[in-house]
């Protein structure tokens, strides 16, 4: 399958700071990008859909301003979470999909905000 | 809007059969999906149904019955490995490859 590689694996930051994330398909055009989040013990949330060259779509409840995408080009996209809180602290997990039926999951980002 | 419904946690026996259910709850439907996850993974992708019945997958079949809005997933000869989350989650119509998933099946598999 197609491989979609996400970036850091794993940040600790301090509260107040933002952090990037990225995420790049590899082998393939990702017109669609998906951020999800998860909790201990809970499932995928999505947070937004981003599409290559357009804003994104944020689900009810996700601050925009806070969790800043862009998806630039065909092969990356970044989440920004600004001004971190320990609250933030979560798996963040993209998608990507180049239209075909499946979405390929990245390997996540597991987020700690001290 | 969506409900996706599956049990939170199950428990089996090595080499045995389980079978996780979900019933979902759509506006529109344009197929199902079943992951794997282990702690501290990202979903791996097991199989997709759009069409009523059974599709399997070596040790993995998925049933759907969209009339009924009911999916299984079957897992034969079970292994230790086994034991991770499994999610259902549904792909709405009209809304590319979003997903909306279940919160996750939990399944034990025991010696």
């Amino acid at each position: 399958g197609a491989v979609v590689s996400q970036h850091p694996s794993w940040v600790i930051c301090k509260s107040g700071t933002s952090v990037k994330i990225e995420c790049r398909s590899l082998d393939f055009q990702a017109t669609t990008m998906f951020w999800y989040r998860q909790f201990p013990k809970q499932s995928l949330m999505l947070m937004a859909t981003s599409n290559e060259g357009s804003k994104a779509t944020y689900e009810q409840g996700v601050e925009k301003d806070k969790f800043l995408i862009n998806h630039a080009s065909l092969t990356l996209s970044t989440l920004t979470v600004t001004s971190a809180h320990p609250e933030d602290s979560s798996f963040y997990i993209c998608s990507a999909s180049g239209g075909t039926t499946e979405a390929f999951f990245g390997q996540g980002t597991r987020l700690t905000v001290v | 809007g969506q409900n996706i419904d599956q049990p939170t946690e199950m428990t089996a026996t090595e080499g045995a059969i389980v079978q996780i259910n979900c019933t979902y709850q759509t506006s529109g439907f344009n197929g199902l999906f079943w992951y794997q996850q282990h702690a501290g993974e990202a979903p791996t992708f097991l199989s997709y149904n759009v069409l009523d019945g059974l599709e399997e997958k070596g040790r993995f079949s998925s049933f759907l019955s969209r009339s009924k809005g009911y999916s299984y997933l079957l897992l034969k000869e079970l292994q230790m490995k086994d034991s991770a989350s499994y999610l259902c989650a549904v792909r709405p119509l009209g809304q590319g490859g979003k997903l909306i998933f279940g919160q996750g099946t939990e399944l034990s598999v025991k010696p």
